[in-house]
């Protein structure tokens, strides 16, 4: 049973498009990190979010936290071919215990 | 460079045959995780290490098996591989576990493709 959820599974966009993928769960998270994931390399954390309804910004990524710390978005702005990769939430439960979602691939081409 | 480096980064071996994927962080982190990813399914902890000597089952250990005599380093063992451990494993390292520091990163080695046939 998957905790999280995220959507889409897939996104490919065009350079300069925006785009929102979402994280959603019934489970209240503690906390909730935003990793990327490129190809033949493990996760790298972009994020972590901790206070409902905080709202973080790294250059032109925007990452959101429910009010209730049940979900999560990420946007981006003006997608660049250099964003393209696998964007992975994880949910941080009891005991510090990470529960990740299984991922949205985003393919932004030139 | 801080960082986590797994070996080997491939290995398509047999049903049965014992294996053992090494990991190993040179940032001092107290807390170490194995991984594996597959499809559709994420990444779902196998182990994990409090410290030294402290290992707990994450959420599929079935078949596993770790050990962690030094700080450094935390072995996965596969003591007979069958095709459903077919996967993709990455090991992770934190300074302390997530739920004592709230911005705690945790670092994820590159990997380890593996096959069993």
């Amino acid at each position: 049973t998957q905790l999280l959820e995220q959507s889409p599974q897939f996104l490919s966009i065009q350079e300069g498009e925006n785009l929102t993928v979402y994280c959603n769960s019934s489970s209240v998270f503690s906390s909730l990190q935003w990793y990327r994931q490129e190809p033949g390399e493990g996760p790298v954390l972009l994020v972590t979010v901790v206070t409902g309804g905080e709202v973080k910004k790294l250059k032109r990524l925007t990452f959101q936290f429910g009010d209730a710390r049940k979900d999560s978005s990420l946007h981006i702005t003006a997608a660049q071919p250099g964003d393209t990769g696998l964007y992975l939430c994880a949910g941080e439960g009891s005991w510090g215990k990470l529960q990740f979602g299984a991922g949205t691939q985003v393919v932004v081409t030139p | 460079e801080a960082q986590v480096t797994q070996n080997p980064r491939y290995l398509i071996t047999v049903t049965g045959k014992k294996l053992t994927v090494t990991c190993s962080q040179n940032m001092n982190h107290e807390y170490m995780s194995w991984y594996r990813q597959d499809p559709g399914l994420g990444l779902r902890q196998i182990y994990y290490s409090m410290n030294v000597e402290v290992t707990d089952k994450g959420d599929v250990p079935e078949g596993y098996k770790v050990s962690r005599k030094e700080k450094r380093n935390f072995p996965l063992i596969l003591e007979s591989p069958s095709p459903n451990q077919t996967s993709l494993y990455f090991c992770a390292s934190s300074l302390l576990p997530q739920g004592i520091v709230r911005t705690q990163e945790q670092y994820f080695g590159p990997g380890t493709r593996l096959t069993v046939t």
